[in-house]
C-alpha cells in the first residue's frame, strides 16, 4: 500500500462547477500538506501549503486537512478551463515529501 | 527572478546510449533535488543535495545513475546505460535548507527507443 493514495481520474467538470480533490494517507508522521498543480509538459507548481488540521482559502481554491481522518482535500469554485491541469497532493514528515499519484482534471468550457 | 532551469527538455537516445541531465537551481537555495516522473504518476525522490553534499540517495539505481553537484550550485544526473524503462520526465526542484516547499522546474522529457 502506497503512503499516499489520489484517485487519478480522470475528472471533467463544465466551467463554473465545483471540483473536489482528495488524498488519504497513512503515515502518521506527515505534517506538512501541500497541493501542486502540474500542466501538460512543465513541472509541478504549488498551489497551497498547510501544516494543521482545517480549512485554508486562498482566492478560488480550499484546501482541508483532516489529520484525524488522514484526508486532506481541494476545492476549486468558479472553476476555470485554465483550472484544466493535474492535481498532486503532498505530504511531509521531518525528512521526506511524497506526492500522491495526481488527479486529471478538465474543466469544459 | 528566473526559477529552476533545465536542460536539455526533450532527449531522445536508443537504449545502452548515455544521457546527462543539467539543472541550475534558484539562486540561494541550498537544497537541491532530482526527482523521477512517470506517467500518470507523482514525482519520486532520486537525491536529494544539501549544497555539494548528496544526503539522501537511498531511491538513485546506483548501478546506471549518477548524480553531481559541483560547487554546490548546477547538478547533473547522468544514466549509463539507459534502458527502456528509464522513459520518463526528470524533474529537477530546489528550495532553502529545511523548507517544506520546493520550486520545480519544467522537467526534461527521457525516451529510450
Amino acid at each position: 500500500q502506497k503512503e499516499v493514495e489520489q484517485d487519478p481520474g480522470p475528472l471533467s467538470v463544465p466551467e463554473g462547477a465545483i471540483v473536489s480533490l482528495n488524498c488519504t494517507y497513512s503515515n502518521s508522521a506527515f505534517q506538512y500538506f501541500m497541493w501542486y498543480r502540474q500542466y501538460s509538459r512543465k513541472g509541478p507548481e504549488l498551489l497551497m501549503y498547510t501544516y494543521s488540521s482545517g480549512n485554508k482559502e486562498d482566492g478560488r481554491f480550499t484546501a482541508q486537512v483532516d489529520k484525524s481522518s488522514k484526508y486532506i482535500s481541494l476545492f476549486i469554485r468558479d472553476s476555470q478551463p485554465s483550472d484544466s491541469a493535474t492535481y498532486l497532493c503532498a505530504m511531509k514528515d521531518d525528512y521526506k515529501l511524497s506526492f500522491g499519484a495526481g488527479t486529471t482534471v478538465t474543466v469544459r468550457a | 527572478e528566473a526559477g529552476v532551469v533545465q536542460s536539455p527538455r526533450y532527449k531522445i537516445i536508443e537504449k545502452k546510449q548515455p544521457v546527462a541531465f543539467w539543472c541550475n537551481p534558484i539562486s540561494g537555495h541550498n537544497t537541491l533535488y532530482w526527482y523521477l516522473q512517470n506517467l500518470g504518476q507523482g514525482p519520486e525522490l532520486l537525491i536529494r543535495y544539501e549544497n555539494e553534499e548528496a544526503v539522501d540517495d537511498s531511491q538513485l539505481p546506483k548501478d546506471r545513475f549518477s548524480a553531481e553537484r559541483l560547487k554546490g550550485v548546477d547538478s547533473t544526473l547522468k544514466i549509463q546505460p539507459a534502458e527502456l524503462g528509464d522513459s520518463a520526465v526528470y524533474l529537477c526542484a530546489s528550495s532553502l535548507r529545511g523548507a517544506n516547499v520546493l520550486t520545480f522546474g519544467a522537467g526534461s522529457r527521457l525516451t529510450v527507443l
